[in-house]
C-alpha cells in the first residue's frame, strides 16, 4: 500500500466551477499535510498546508483534513484556466523524521 | 531570497558518462532532499540530508547513484555510469525542520537529464 494515494484523473471542470481533489494516506501518525501545484515543465509549488482537522481557507483554495478518515482534500472555487495543472498531495508522517511522501498527482484541466 | 538553485538546468549525455547535478538550498534551511520525477513513477525521493548528514538513502536506485552534502549550502547528486533509464527530471528541495513538524519543502527548478 502506498503511503499517499490520489486519483490520477484527468479531472476536467468548466471555468467558474468548483474543482475537488482528494488524497488518502496510510500512516495515522501523520502530522503535516500539503498541496503542491505543478505546471507542465515546472517544479512543484506549495499552495496550501494544513495541520489540524477541519478546513483552512486561502483565497479561492480550501484544504480540508479529516484525520479519523485519513483523507485530505483541496477545493478550488471559481476555477480558472490558469488553475490547469497537476496537484500533488504530500504528507509528513510521524515516524520517519522529516521525510515527505508525495502522491502521484491529479491532473486538472479547467475548460474555458 | 533566491530560492533553491540547481545546475545545470538541462543535461544531455551519452550512456556510460558521469553526470553531476548540483544544488544550493535556501539559506538557513537544514534539510535537503533529492527527488526524481518521471511520467511512469511520479515523484520519487532518492535521498535526504538533515544538518548535512544523510538520513535516508533507501530511494537511491543503485550503486551508480551517490550524493554528498559537504556543507550547509551545497549538495551534489552523481550518477556514474549513466544509463538511458536514468533520464528524468531531478529536483532538489530544502526545508527548515522545526519543532512540531511544521516545516515546508521548497523545490528548485529541476535538472532535466537525458541519457542517450
Amino acid at each position: 500500500q502506498k503511503e499517499v494515494e490520489q486519483n490520477s484523473g484527468p479531472l476536467s471542470v468548466p471555468e467558474g466551477a468548483i474543482a475537488s481533489l482528494n488524497c488518502t494516506y496510510s500512516d495515522r501518525g501523520s502530522q503535516s499535510f500539503f498541496w503542491y501545484r505543478q505546471y507542465s515543465g515546472k517544479s512543484p509549488e506549495l499552495i496550501m498546508s494544513i495541520y489540524s482537522n477541519g478546513d483552512k481557507e486561502d483565497g479561492r483554495f480550501t484544504a480540508q483534513l479529516n484525520k479519523a478518515s485519513q483523507y485530505v482534500s483541496l477545493l478550488i472555487r471559481d476555477s480558472q484556466p490558469s488553475d490547469s495543472a497537476t496537484y500533488l498531495c504530500a504528507v509528513k508522517t510521524g515516524n520517519t523524521g522529516n521525510q515527505f511522501y508525495f502522491g502521484t498527482g491529479t491532473s486538472l484541466t479547467v475548460i474555458p | 531570497d533566491a530560492g533553491v538553485i540547481q545546475s545545470p538546468r538541462h543535461e544531455v549525455t551519452e550512456m556510460g558518462q558521469e553526470v553531476t547535478l548540483r544544488c544550493k538550498p535556501i539559506s538557513g534551511h537544514n534539510s535537503l532532499f533529492w527527488y526524481r520525477q518521471t511520467m511512469m513513477r511520479g515523484l520519487e525521493l532518492l535521498i535526504y540530508f538533515n544538518n548535512n548528514v544523510p538520513i535516508d538513502d533507501s530511494g537511491m536506485p543503485e550503486d551508480r547513484f551517490s550524493a554528498k552534502m559537504p556543507n550547509a549550502s551545497f549538495s551534489t547528486l552523481k550518477i556514474q555510469p549513466s544509463e538511458p533509464r536514468d533520464s528524468a527530471v531531478y529536483f532538489c528541495a530544502s526545508s527548515f525542520a522545526a519543532a512540531g513538524g511544521r516545516d515546508t519543502q521548497y523545490f528548485g527548478p529541476g535538472t532535466r537529464l537525458t541519457v542517450l
